[in-house]
């Protein structure tokens, strides 16, 4: 059975400290790790694809890394508008969720 | 704004009466989702249409029952619901089934009194 996990369940930073979110996964044939950006009261919104180990990713301040075991989000120099759950999931019919990292970055 | 648009926004409903949330996509998109999200959890998948045609149903009550009338349309018909099933309705859809990413809309928040 695919199963997600992320960590930290939640993460408070100060502006323009960088840090990482972690999903580790286990799938019998990966099809794709997305990464999603959820906003309260808001639908996930798309950030990253991955499909093969080593691949990487990148949109403003944000870096999504992928490894046969786990992707990284990595975030350099947060803003206050950073802040966010980010959800992680594996691609199949339909995206089966981790349960997100709630991000808060403090000004 | 997204590119999946869901009505209502919002949605207050008896366990006793029938309504209707709809979504709509002009992305030329194939594949069409439902989700369900409870506070502070990820979202469930529900339903899966492809082409529409039915393809997954994740063990969903048969007080909820999906249909879509073409390929970018998805409504979820709602009767003698629970208020357990308060929550916020996400559709999402992609470009095909597998792989691709999907799409969401801000959702219908839905409670059930």
């Amino acid at each position: 059975e695919d199963q997600v996990t992320q960590s930290p369940e939640a993460l408070r930073l100060q502006e323009g400290e960088s840090s990482s979110l972690n999903c580790s996964y286990t799938v019998s044939g990966l099809r794709g790790l997305f990464w999603y950006r959820q906003d309260p009261g808001k639908g996930p919104e798309f950030l990253f694809t991955l499909y093969s180990a080593g691949e990487e990713k990148e949109k403003e301040r944000l870096k999504a890394t992928l490894t046969k075991k786990e992707s990284f989000l990595h975030i350099t120099a947060p803003k206050p508008e950073d802040s966010a759950t980010y959800l992680c999931a594996l691609g199949a019919d339909g995206l089966t969720f981790g349960k997100g990292t709630h991000l808060i970055i403090q000004p | 704004d997204t590119e999946v648009t869901q009505t209502p926004k919002h949605l207050v409903m008896g366990m006793t009466n029938k309504k209707s949330l709809k979504c709509e996509q002009h992305m030329g998109h194939r594949a069409m989702y439902w989700y369900k999200q409870k506070a502070k959890k990820p979202p469930e998948l529900m339903f899966v249409y492809s082409y529409e045609k039915l393809s997954i149903n994740e063990s969903v009550p048969s007080r909820f029952s999906p249909e879509c009338p073409n390929s970018s349309l998805l409504n979820l018909h709602l009767h003698a619901l629970q208020p357990e099933d308060s929550a916020l309705y996400l559709c999402a859809s992609s470009l095909e089934r597998n792989n691709s990413p999907l799409h969401f809309g801000n959702g219908t928040r839905l409670t059930v009194t």
